[in-house]
């Protein structure tokens, strides 16, 4: 069965670095999405993307925060001069209908 | 704005016995509703779904949930708990015509116990 694959697994970085957390959707889902879960609290939508835009974002998905799809297969969060609170899981997720599979996550750390 | 309230944050059961997760939801429309599983380290599972249509839906691994519009619930069952199953399962809602963001819960931790 096609998942939605992310890479890395687990990253830390030093509080103010960049991060971009990568994800491949699956080949046929037209709208991608990004949720992070920081620990021990609930998953929060961060932004939907579709046709090559952001269709919608939280408060949470403020000028730091931006995605891309720099090819047909790969999309990517990225995140600039990070913060200790950035610290959670980000999950990636994919749909072509009304539901979203997710990957595993990238767990990052901010130190 | 939809919200999705789960009571219980930690729910214990034996096993073979039944397993009753509640979900309550806040839509001003008609709602898409699912129920996610959560293993260790692992992403989020679908196990089921209510979209349109009948309202009792059956999932993976023998759990059903009902859709109770009058009592803007919809409760994950299952008749018979396995060690298996043992994870966090968290419900979701996404309003029909406002976007394909899912709201979640904050999860509840089901522990099996011999």
């Amino acid at each position: 069965e096609p998942e939605v694959t992310q890479t890395p697994s687990h990253q830390v970085t030093q509080m103010g670095q960049e991060v971009i957390l990568r994800c491949v959707p699956i080949s046929n889902h037209l709208y991608f999405y990004w949720y992070r879960q920081i620990l021990g609290q609930k998953v929060e939508f961060l932004v939907s993307f579709y046709n090559n835009e952001i269709s919608e974002k939280s408060e949470i998905f403020d000028d730091q925060f931006s995605v891309e799809r720099p090819d047909g297969s790969n999309f990517t969060l990225k995140i600039r001069s990070t913060k200790l609170e950035d610290s959670a899981m980000y999950f990636c997720a994919s749909s072509e209908g009304a539901v979203q599979h997710f990957g595993d996550g990238t767990r990052l750390s901010i130190l | 704005a939809q919200s999705v309230t789960q009571l219980g944050s930690h729910v214990s059961v034996s096993e073979g016995a039944l397993v009753l997760l509640r979900c309550n939801y806040s839509s001003s429309v008609p709602p898409y509703l699912f129920w996610y599983v959560q293993y260790p380290n692992q992403g989020l599972q679908l196990l089921l779904k209510y979209t349109t249509g009948a309202t009792l839906v059956k999932g993976i691994n023998g759990f059903e949930a009902e859709f109770k519009k009058s009592e803007t619930s919809f409760h994950l069952t299952k008749p018979s708990a396995h060690m298996s199953d043992a994870a966090e399962y968290f419900c979701a809602v996404r309003v029909t015509g406002g976007g394909n963001k899912l709201t979640f819960g904050t999860g509840t931790q089901l522990k099996v116990e011999l």
